[in-house]
């Protein structure tokens, strides 16, 4: 079984739709992080949790919330989705100390908002 | 704010040749790099990482750092068409809020 799943894997999606992608872990790590990729953007960071008690803002967290449930679970909300919400999503986890940069990624969620 | 530049490419190298990958990098507290390979249609996965100037070697991976002049680079030995693929450098600063900031990442194809 996949360390770090996604779900869905595939979404398409009207303006103005509350969504939720979810994602789960099994590496027991503390760390959580969403991103976006867009072409010849990179990889950007939404949001980015250290524990359960904590949620942080990366740099374009405007239109987007998080929950993370438990150790093992973090998800990522559109309250209203938006054409420029379009993209590719990635869930990751990682640890603390010096391998912090290390993180594991789960498969995507392509999502399409029309 | 922290910027990571890499060159878009695309990069095209012969099979069996060296690739070679470059990302510099602009905030002087940077402390740690790491290069991740992300497939077409794939997650990133993590290569190499390197902490220290110098070089680390893994395999056919060379990862090279120089902080007196921010640039850290990757090569790849006897390129195997199987490591066509999209390279994203990233860096973390440990003094900071520990988060990664990628560069936007380099497409490299090797040619059979």
């Amino acid at each position: 079984d996949a360390d770090v799943t996604q779900t869905p894997r595939n979404r398409i999606t009207k303006t103005g739709k509350r969504i939720m992608l979810e994602c789960s872990q099994t590496k027991g790590h503390d760390r959580m992080y969403w991103y976006r990729q867009d072409p010849g953007l990179g990889l950007r960071l939404i949001y980015y949790s250290f524990d359960v008690k904590d949620i942080n803002k990366g740099e374009i967290s405007d239109g987007y919330s998080v929950s993370r449930q438990a150790q093992a679970k973090f998800s990522l909300s559109l309250e209203s989705a938006i054409p420029n919400q379009t993209a590719l999503y990635f869930c990751a986890t990682g640890t603390s100390g010096l391998t912090n940069g290390e993180q594991f990624f789960g498969p995507g969620t392509r999502l399409t908002v029309l | 704010q922290k910027e990571v530049e890499q060159n878009s490419g695309p990069l095209s190298v012969p099979e069996g040749a060296i690739a070679s990958l470059n990302c510099t990098y602009s905030d002087r507290v940077s402390q740690s790099f790491f290069w991740y390979r992300q497939y077409s249609g794939k997650s990133p996965e993590l290569i190499m990482s390197i902490y220290s100037n110098g070089d680390k070697e893994d395999g056919r991976f060379t990862a090279q750092l120089n902080k007196a002049s921010q640039y850290v680079s990757l090569l790849i030995r006897d390129s195997q068409p199987s490591d066509s693929a999209t390279y994203l450098c990233a860096e973390i600063s440990n003094f900071g809020n520990e988060k990664l900031t990628f560069g936007t990442g380099t497409r490299l194809t090797i040619i059979p």
